[in-house]
C-alpha cells in the first residue's frame, strides 16, 4: 500500500543548530501537509504544500514540496527548545482523498 | 472559536469489554476523522465521516467502528477490546479531506 517514511527517525541537536526532515512518498501526492506534536500533545497543522516545487517559509521554518510530487522537507534554522517535539509529514490516498497518510514521524529534541 | 473536543480524556478498560469514544468538532467543520496512534505503529487513519457518511476507512477490524451525528459530533466505537487497542485516539475535524485537521487532545485509552 501506499507508504509515507520520514528520516530521520530521530535528532538531538544543541540549540542553534539547523535540524532538516526529509519525507518520502511511494506515490505522487496531490498535496503535503506538516504536521507538529509536542510531548504529551496532540499534532498541531502547521502548512499545507500544493504545486511542485512550491517552497513556504514561516519564520525559522522552510518548507519544500520536491518537483515530482513524491517528497517534502521541513527545515528549521537555528533551533530553539521551543521545537522540541515530532515533525509529521501527510499526504492523501491516492485512491481515495478521503483518507490521509502519516509518515513515520521525525523526533526532535533540542538541549539548552 | 474553540477546537476540538474530545471525551474521556483517559479511559482504562479490561479486555473483551467495549468502549465508545465521543469528538466533537470545530463549529462549522463537517468532516471528522479517527486516529490511533501508538508509538510502534505511529498515527494509523480509522475512518472518516462527513455530513454523517463514512467515506473512508482505513485497515482496522470490524471491531472498530463509527458514526456521525446530525450536529457533526462524531463517535467511534470498539467492541470485544484487546490488549493491543492500547493507544490514544485522536480525532480531526476539518472542512473536508484532504484540507488541513484540527486536532482534539485525544483519548488514552489502556486496556488491561
Amino acid at each position: 500500500g501506499q507508504q509515507v517514511m520520514q528520516i530521520p527517525q530521530y535528532q538531538h541537536v544543541q540549540e542553534g543548530e539547523d535540524f532538516t526532515t526529509y519525507c518520502n512518498s511511494s506515490t505522487t501526492l496531490s498535496n503535503i501537509q506538516w504536521y507538529k506534536q509536542r510531548p504529551g500533545g496532540h499534532p498541531v497543522f502547521l502548512i499545507q504544500l500544493v504545486k511542485s516545487g512550491e517552497v513556504k517559509k514561516q519564520k525559522r521554518l522552510t518548507f519544500q514540496f520536491g518537483e515530482a510530487k513524491k517528497n517534502s522537507s521541513l527545515h528549521i534554522t537555528a533551533t530553539q527548545t521551543t521545537d522540541v517535539g515530532t515533525y509529521f509529514c501527510a499526504g492523501p490516498m491516492n485512491t481515495g482523498f478521503q483518507k490521509l497518510v502519516f509518515g513515520t514521524g521525525t523526533r526532535l529534541l533540542v538541549s539548552p | 472559536k474553540a477546537g476540538v473536543t474530545q471525551t474521556p480524556r483517559y479511559l482504562i478498560k479490561t479486555r473483551g469489554q467495549q468502549v465508545t469514544l465521543s469528538c466533537s468538532p470545530i463549529s462549522g467543520h463537517r468532516s471528522v476523522s479517527w486516529y490511533q496512534q501508538t508509538p510502534g505503529q505511529g498515527l494509523q487513519f480509522l475512518f472518516e465521516y462527513f455530513s454523517e457518511t463514512q467515506r473512508n476507512k482505513g485497515n482496522f477490524p470490524g471491531r472498530f467502528s463509527g458514526r456521525q451525528f446530525s450536529n457533526s459530533r462524531s463517535e467511534m466505537n470498539v467492541s470485544t477490546l484487546e490488549l493491543g487497542d492500547s493507544a490514544l485516539y485522536l480525532c480531526a475535524s476539518s472542512f473536508g479531506l484532504p484540507n488541513e485537521q484540527y486536532f482534539g487532545p485525544g483519548t488514552r485509552l489502556t486496556v488491561t
